[in-house]
């Protein structure tokens, strides 16, 4: 049972370019998020879909776009890398959006240079 | 600013001791949960206490919840290397889109 899988683990972009984040659960979870987590702070989150087929903003949503593909995969893409964009990135899901444990992939290690 | 505030930032102690973590925060909530993370890898959720519940234990972790200090505490009782890791405690709100709020975490480590 993988859980949360995301993909790449790591990536080094330029700025300007633009990259889609990958993430699928195999739980049969309702809701997935996207966070990011930035030295010395807690996660902040990006985007969120409480269920399948639908998306809404979380705190920190500027330059980023989700999609919803299925219930299983959520993806995150960047339309054009910034510098600020470095930031490790985790996906999360959760049987349904509130009152529940949240299930954590591994992360995916994003450079902007 | 961040809902969850936890204390100390950084915690460093003897294999078999206890260590306690404390997080705070600032508005009305459905539960507080508290998360690992080892390091490179993703968050573990360790405990949920919901917000008519003042106390529980999971294995060697136990968790309390003051509402009316709007305060928690997580306590590892005889600690090993494995414990060495980030823990974070995360509220889920009653209101407001960001349901789950993460602190900033206390790096815990574990000295053989």
């Amino acid at each position: 049972n993988a859980g949360v899988t995301q993909t790449p683990k790591f990536q080094v972009l330029k700025t300007g370019q633009s990259m889609t984040l990958q993430c699928a659960q195999d739980m049969n979870h309702n809701s997935m998020y996207w966070y990011r987590q930035d030295p010395g702070m807690g996660l902040r989150l990006i985007y969120y879909s409480a269920s399948e087929g639908t998306t809404d903003k979380g705190e920190v949503p500027n330059g980023y776009n989700v999609s919803r593909l299925n219930k299983r995969e959520f993806s995150l893409r960047l339309e054009s890398a910034a510098p600020s964009q470095t930031s490790v990135y985790f996906c999360a899901s959760s049987r349904v959006y509130s009152n529940q444990p949240q299930h954590f992939g591994d992360g995916t290690r994003l450079s902007i240079l | 600013s961040q809902q969850g505030e936890e204390d100390p930032q950084a915690l460093s102690i003897q294999e078999g001791e206890n260590a306690t973590m404390n997080c705070s925060y600032k508005t009305s909530i459905n539960n507080l949960q508290w998360y690992r993370q080892n390091s490179g890898r993703g968050l573990v959720h360790l405990i949920l206490i919901r917000s008519n519940e003042r106390e529980k234990h999971s294995g060697r972790l136990r968790v309390t919840l003051d509402t009316s200090k709007k305060s928690s505490s997580l306590l590892i009782t005889a600690s090993r290397a494995a414990d060495t890791a980030s823990y974070f405690c995360a509220t889920d709100l009653i209101q407001g889109a960001q349901k789950l709020v993460f602190g900033q975490g206390t790096r815990l480590t574990i000295n053989p």
